[in-house]
C-alpha cells in the first residue's frame, strides 16, 4: 500500500515571496503519477500540478514549480511571487499508474496562509 | 453546469437516519469514486466503480453503501447515520482513455451527524 506523507500542517508567508511545501511517499511502485490539489474556502478540489514518475524533468506551471526527487521519494512544490489567492489547503497525491483504478493516495494536507 | 454534480451541498441529519448523498457526471467517465475529507486526514477513500456491475471497497468502507444506478449516477448511503461520519464527502470521476490526469471532483457533501 502506498502512503502519503505531508509533514507541514500548516505554513504562512509574505505575499510575493515564496514558500516551499513538502511531500514525501512510499510505493513499491515504478508507474505512478503524483499531483498538489489546492483546496481554497470554496472547498472545491482544484488540480495546481503534476508530474509523471518516468519524467525526470520538473513539472512546471507558471507560477508553481515541483521538485521530484524519485530516488528520495520526494514531491515538494514550490509557490513563487505568492499571492492572496493562494491560501487554501493543499494535498499532495499519488496514484499507481499500473493499477486500473486510479485511486487517488491523499496526505494529510498543509494549509497554507498568505499574509498581506 | 458542473461536470460533477453532488447533491445536497450541505445535510444535517440525526443519528440513526438513513441519509443518502448522490453524485452524477456529464464527463462521459467510466470510473466513479467516493472519498471523505477529514480536518487533518486528508481525503480517503470510501468507494469506487469501474461501471455500473463492478463496485470495490475502498480504505473506509465500514459504515457505508453504495449504488452505480446508471454510467452517469454513483450515490453513497449511510445506512444509520453516526456522528462520527461528519465529514465532507466528495465525488469524482476518471476514465481510462485520460487516466489519472481526467479526474474530475464535485464541489462536496457537507454531512453533519448530530
Amino acid at each position: 500500500a502506498q502512503t502519503v506523507t505531508q509533514s507541514q500542517p500548516e505554513m504562512s508567508v509574505q505575499e510575493a515571496e515564496t514558500v516551499t511545501l513538502s511531500c514525501t511517499y512510499d510505493t513499491s511502485e515504478n508507474n505512478y503519477y503524483l499531483f498538489w490539489y489546492k483546496q481554497p474556502p470554496s472547498r472545491q478540489m482544484i488540480l495546481v500540478i503534476r508530474q509523471e514518475a518516468y519524467k525526470q524533468q520538473n513539472a512546471t506551471e507558471n507560477r508553481f514549480s515541483v521538485n521530484f526527487q524519485k530516488a528520495a521519494k520526494s514531491f515538494s512544490l514550490k509557490i513563487s511571487d505568492s499571492q492572496l489567492g493562494d491560501t487554501a489547503m493543499y494535498f499532495c497525491a499519488f496514484v499507481d499508474s499500473g493499477a486500473g483504478s486510479y485511486q487517488l493516495t491523499f496526505g494529510k494536507g498543509t494549509k497554507l496562509s498568505v499574509i498581506p | 453546469d458542473a461536470d460533477v454534480t453532488q447533491t445536497p451541498r450541505n445535510r444535517i441529519t440525526k443519528t440513526g437516519k438513513r441519509i443518502m448523498l448522490e453524485c452524477s457526471q456529464t464527463k462521459g467517465h467510466d470510473r466513479m469514486y467516493w472519498y471523505r475529507q477529514d480536518p487533518g486526514l486528508g481525503l480517503r477513500l470510501i468507494y469506487y466503480s469501474f461501471d455500473v456491475k463492478d463496485i470495490n471497497k475502498g480504505e473506509i468502507s465500514d459504515g457505508y453503501s453504495v449504488s452505480r444506478q446508471a454510467q452517469a449516477k454513483f450515490s453513497l448511503s449511510l445506512e444509520s447515520a453516526i456522528p462520527n461520519q461528519t465529514a465532507l464527502y466528495f465525488c469524482a470521476t476518471s476514465d481510462s482513455v485520460t487516466g489519472p490526469y481526467g479526474y474530475t471532483f464535485g464541489s462536496g457533501t457537507r454531512l453533519t451527524v448530530v
